[in-house]
């Protein structure tokens, strides 16, 4: 059974840098049937995917193009985790952030706990 | 990029009605369609990969169908336990986008 565990702070201002942890329980960040996601949730954009890591003969990362820029998502296989970094963040950043892992054959079936980051000066 | 549009964005049925939620794709996506199910307060749960093989512990109740760029999930007799935000979402190639979602009431 895999567990996500997400670790990070909920409170920034503006313009600092988002930084969240989630760490791996059950499999492998660099397993090639998986893929580590980002996703955000609000009320006003709904579920967001944010981006990922996969690794299959090398490592990869893809990017949704809203945050492209400002985001780097980082794989740590000595910790058995991934991490997300925001740059820049504004009040509209304000949001559920979920890590989760995708199956290679598709769907999301794993989610870490969530963490509520509320931007704010 | 490729957009995912939810109908209806919420309905109300009776328990033991058939529910149809409806998912449109803006480019042909294949089977690379998944639907989730998200009761209040809770994590997303996947109901349904490839557009149409059931999660293993999903109610049979629960069915997806489509290909392309229209896509269904049915409940075929709703229960008091479905109430919830139904999001369908795209993993053909990223980003991998969600739709809007439909909230599911029961009157």
């Amino acid at each position: 059974q895999v567990q996500l565990q997400q670790s990070g702070p909920g409170l920034l201002k503006p313009s600092q840098t988002l930084s969240l942890t989630c760490a791996i329980s059950g499999d492998s960040v660099s397993s090639k049937l998986a893929t580590w996601n980002w996703i955000r949730q609000s009320p006003s954009r709904g579920l967001e995917w944010l981006g990922r890591t996969l690794y299959r003969s090398r490592w990869s990362v893809n990017y949704a193009p809203s945050v492209n820029g400002r985001i780097t998502v980082t794989p740590d296989t000595s910790k058995n985790q991934f991490s997300l970094l925001l740059k820049s963040v504004t009040p509209e950043d304000t949001a559920v952030y979920y890590c989760a892992r995708e199956k290679d054959w598709g769907g999301t079936d794993s989610w870490g706990q969530g963490t509520l980051v509320t931007v704010s000066s | 990029d490729i957009q995912m549009t939810q109908s209806p964005s919420s309905l109300s049925a009776s328990v033991g009605d058939r529910v149809t939620i409806t998912c449109r794709a803006s480019q042909d996506i294949g089977i690379h369609l998944a639907w989730y199910q998200q009761k209040p307060g809770k994590l997303p749960n996947l109901l349904i990969y490839e557009a149409s093989t059931l999660q293993s512990g999903v109610p049979s109740r629960v069915s997806g169908s489509g290909s392309g760029t229209d896509f269904t999930l049915t409940i075929a007799s709703l229960k008091a336990e479905d109430v919830a935000t139904y999001y369908c979402q795209k993993y053909n190639s990223p980003p991998l986008t969600f739709g809007g979602g439909t909230k599911v009431e029961v009157k």
